[in-house]
């Protein structure tokens, strides 16, 4: 089956530093990538839409400049926290779905515990 | 806007004993609408799905859900629980037709079989 890997599955970090989490397609190419964030006992929030060769669009009330996305080829989309802050620690997840396949067939990366001091 | 509850945030079971997860959605269009597993430290993965056809929908792990329109429901059952099936259990919706394909998520649904 599909698979989508993530890297790394948890970092800490200090306060004011920044953070890269990768999200890659093992198995299929994904020209669109999700990206979540999920807070304790709280459900997936998503964050913004990744487009292989375009820019992320972000939903409302993400900051845009602290958190990039970068979707530099059909199998990886990474997402860097910038100026990392205690408040930003969160698990976050990735999804992709195959760009032969439907929107609905989203498949979820094992996510990325931050933590962040 | 759609949105997702899931009305039960843990749910304690004994093994053997059948289960259901309740959610309920939210749209004033058609939704596709799913159930997610996910274990403790791993991403989730997809139950089932209900696309359009039979209401009655039957999913991997012994798992099934109905869709029920006129209550706007989507609820998660299984008739014999296992130990390995506690787990966090998250229903979502997408719309029907959308060009965007984000899902959106009820808090999930902790299920505990104890022995």
């Amino acid at each position: 089956g599909a698979v989508v890997s993530q890297h790394p599955s948890w970092v800490i970090c200090k306060s004011g530093t920044s953070v890269k989490i990768e999200c890659r397609s093992l198995d299929f190419q994904a020209t669109t990538m999700f990206w979540y964030r999920q807070f304790p006992k709280q459900s997936l929030m998503l964050m913004a839409t990744s487009n292989e060769g375009s820019k992320a669009t972000y939903e409302q009330g993400v900051e845009k400049d602290k958190f990039l996305i970068n979707h530099a080829s059909l199998t990886l989309s990474t997402l860097t926290v910038t100026s990392a802050h205690p408040e930003d620690s969160s698990f976050y997840i990735c999804s992709a779905y195959p760009a032969s396949g439907y929107l609905y067939e989203q498949y979820f990366g094992p996510g990325t515990r931050l933590t962040v001091t | 806007a759609q949105s997702v509850t899931q009305l039960d945030s843990q749910v304690p079971v004994f093994e053997e004993a059948p289960v259901e997860l309740r959610c309920n959605y939210s749209s004033s269009v058609s939704v596709y609408l799913f159930w997610y597993v996910q274990y403790p430290n791993q991403g989730l993965q997809l139950l089932l799905k209900y696309l359009s056809g039979s209401t009655l929908v039957k999913g991997i792990n012994g798992f099934e859900a109905e869709f029920n329109k006129s209550q706007t429901s989507f609820h998660l059952r299984k008739p014999s629980v296992h130990i390995s099936d506690t787990a966090e259990y998250f229903c979502a919706v997408t719309l029907y037709g959308g060009s965007q394909g984000n899902l959106i998520f009820g808090k999930g649904t902790k299920l505990s079989v104890k022995p």
